[in-house]
């Protein structure tokens, strides 16, 4: 079956740090690739997606890169703020038709300024 | 993006009674509604797939009986967890998805139930 494996937490940085918290997947077919946030008190949001290899999914300064040949989808970001204090979830879609999500256990990511 | 809302995002209640969760999609119109439920720190399990209209079809390992999906209209779904059971006590998400934008599924704040 589908499953995500992403970076243990908590992950606390220094603000204007990198980072990079990890995401590894299996998968039967060629699934979509999300990355979730979920800020205090709130639900959890779509901050970038991929929907094939290569490809590049951004937002808030965010990137993940689509890569079939090691699975992965790994979220970084050059300069974290105090504001990306989160949660953060990657996941999966099973292919076509199908509009499942299968998430990773989530990392929480706390900056200090 | 998209709204969703849950009612009440807190309960507690005595084993043995039932509860209802509400989940509202306030903008658009929610074909399909997912309820999970999130033990501490571990992921989203999904826990049943509903679409308007129709019975919702829950994951292996989820007892239908117990956990009531109804999915009456295109904005409002509720999950009743009837005879609850402090096992049952977790934090309950749902999401909602119009179809329109693929695979995009737009969550909710989550509701914490404690049973004692």
């Amino acid at each position: 079956g589908n499953s995500v494996t992403q970076m243990e937490g908590p992950v606390t940085l220094s603000e204007e740090a990198f980072l990079t918290i990890n995401c590894t997947y299996t998968a039967t077919g060629y699934p979509s690739l999300f990355w979730y946030v979920q800020y205090p008190g709130e639900g959890l949001q779509l901050l970038l997606k991929a929907t094939k290899a290569d490809d590049k999914g951004s937002n808030k300064g965010f990137e993940a890169t689509y890569r079939k040949e090691t699975t992965s989808f790994h979220l970084e970001k050059g300069s974290v703020q105090v504001s990306d204090s989160a949660v953060y979830f990657c996941a999966l879609s099973d292919p076509v038709g199908n509009e499942k999500l299968t998430f990773g256990t989530g990392t929480r990511l706390t900056i200090i300024p | 993006g998209a709204v969703v809302s849950q009612h009440p995002s807190r309960v507690i209640c005595k084993s043995g009674t039932s509860v209802k969760i509400e989940c509202r999609s306030l903008d658009f119109q929610a074909t399909t509604m997912f309820w999970y439920r999130q033990f501490p720190k571990q992921s989203l399990m999904l826990m049943a797939t509903s679409n308007e209209g129709s019975k919702a079809t829950y994951e292996q390992g989820v007892e239908k009986d117990k956990f009531l999906i109804n999915h009456a209209s295109l904005t409002l779904s509720t999950l009743t967890v009837t005879s609850a059971h402090p096992e049952d006590s977790s934090f309950y998400i749902c999401s909602g998805s119009s179809g329109s934008s693929y695979n995009e599924q737009f969550f909710g704040p989550g509701t914490r139930l404690t049973v004692l």
